[in-house]
């Protein structure tokens, strides 16, 4: 069965680095996401992604977050100068469609540790 | 904005038996989809069982199920015949059909399931 990969899964780094997280999505899906779970918490929206632009992103996704799809297998989340409070597991998840009957499906997650 | 809330942060039950979760969700829509998601030690998002707001007939998967009642705003999951590799944190999730809530799923808090072999 097709899924999405992630990459690493699980990174270490010091605060006030650049972080980029992989994923490949499954190959036929066109939407691509990014959510964040921080340790005991529910799982949180940052983004979604189609055509090559962002269709919507959360509060939560500022000027600290980027998205760039570099070719056409890799869709990656960049943090810059990380924080703390960063420290979370990111899941990637793509869809066929853009119709909410379509079934999200997610990745392993990143577990991302600032220190 | 909606709200998913999961009550029972922590749930129990015996091998082979069957239990049941629940959850709540807050909206002004009619039209939108619910999930119910896995999440293994792994902590891997799998998905369990979806459910679409204007089909009457709750879901079935197997051994899992829903009881969706849509009046109440309430979507709760029941496993039959527990097994072991249950066990998990189980989250109940919301997305609406259209505009942009349709890009993102809400999640609620989540439930952790063991079973007591």
């Amino acid at each position: 069965e097709p899924e999405v990969t992630q990459t690493p899964s699980h990174q270490v780094t010091q605060m006030g680095q650049e972080v980029i997280l992989r994923c490949v999505p499954i190959s036929n899906h066109l939407y691509f996401y990014w959510y964040r779970q921080i340790l005991g918490q529910k799982v949180e929206f940052l983004v979604s992604f189609y055509n090559n632009e962002i269709s919507e992103k959360s509060e939560i996704f500022d000027d600290q977050f980027s998205v760039e799809r570099p070719d056409g297998s890799n869709f990656t989340l960049k943090i810059r100068s990380t924080k703390l409070e960063d420290s979370a597991m990111y899941f990637c998840a793509s869809s066929e469609e853009s119709g909410s009957g379509n079934t999200i499906y997610f990745g392993e997650g990143s577990w991302l540790t600032v220190v | 904005a909606q709200t998913v809330t999961q009550s029972q942060p922590e749930m129990s039950v015996q091998e082979a038996e069957t239990v049941t979760l629940s959850c709540t969700y807050d909206t002004s829509e009619s039209d939108y989809y619910l999930f119910w998601y896995k999440q293994p030690p792994s902590r891997q998002m799998i998905l369990v069982i979806r459910q679409e707001a204007y089909k009457q007939q709750n879901a079935t998967e197997n051994r899992f199920s829903v009881n969706f009642q849509k009046a109440a705003k309430s979507f709760s999951l029941k496993i039959s015949d527990s097994q072991l590799g249950d066990a998990a944190m189980y989250f109940c999730a919301y997305r609406s059909a259209v505009g942009q809530g349709a890009q993102k799923l809400v999640f609620g808090q989540g439930t952790r399931l063991t079973i007591n072999p």
